[in-house]
């Protein structure tokens, strides 16, 4: 098993661009997960989804767009990213919400 | 939603040396996890641990379910040890929150 993948390792934007993290897993697993995480503020949850065609918003979703088409796959989208939104993204997987969550290698994304 | 509170903050040692860190939330959970992210960023699952003791090499933790706090030793530290350490917890139907991490510093 891959477990959970997350593509690009690293992105440079420009003020206003969009783009989608991917994020995919191979377990299975019907609970995913984006988060992002910043100095000092440990990782804060943006979106997630507890099956396919069922996602819901986290503590930090303004700027960001989800979707849940398939089990294995959840991207997530910036529509016009803007400074604020650097920071490391890290996708989450797990059988249900109150299992066991595994994280992906993590996304870092610089806006200038 | 819970709060989850890690102590300390910081913790430098030299390389040998045992540690305790400490995790409180403020309700209870069905799922607690330990996470150490390596000075590459990665997190790497340590524990899932809602209760009880579970023992890995020389690591271990303990929850204390009723009390709300989970305990993280670590033994005979050693320089791979660095980064930072989190722990996380989440009831049913909720989202898993985060502590702010213990950063640690192991020395030879």
């Amino acid at each position: 098993n891959a477990g959970v993948t997350q593509t690009p390792k690293f992105q440079v934007l420009k003020t206003g661009q969009s783009m989608t993290l991917q994020c995919a897993q191979d377990m299975n697993h019907e609970y995913m997960s984006w988060y992002r995480q910043d100095p000092g503020m440990g990782l804060r949850l943006i979106h997630y989804s507890v099956g396919a065609g069922i996602t819901d918003q986290g503590e930090v979703p303004n700027g960001y767009n989800v979707s849940r088409s398939t089990t294995e796959d959840f991207p997530l989208r910036l529509l016009s990213a803007a400074p604020s939104q650097t920071s490391v993204y890290f996708c989450a997987s797990s059988y249900q919400g109150s299992y066991e969550q595994y994280f992906g290698p993590g996304t870092r994304l610089t806006v200038t | 939603g819970i709060q989850v509170e890690q102590s300390p903050p910081d913790l430098i040692l030299q390389e040998g040396a045992n540690s305790t860190l400490r995790c409180n939330f403020s309700d209870s959970v069905n799922n607690l996890q330990w996470f150490h992210q390596n000075p590459w960023g990665q997190l790497i699952n340590l524990f899932y641990i809602p209760s009880g003791t579970k023992q890995n090499g020389r690591l271990s933790a303990t929850t204390v379910a009723t009390e709300r706090y989970s305990l993280l030793y670590i033994s005979s530290s050693q320089t791979t040890d660095s980064g930072v350490y989190f722990c996380a917890g989440n009831q049913a139907g909720t989202a898993l929150i985060f502590g702010k991490g213990t950063t640690l510093s192991v020395s030879s």
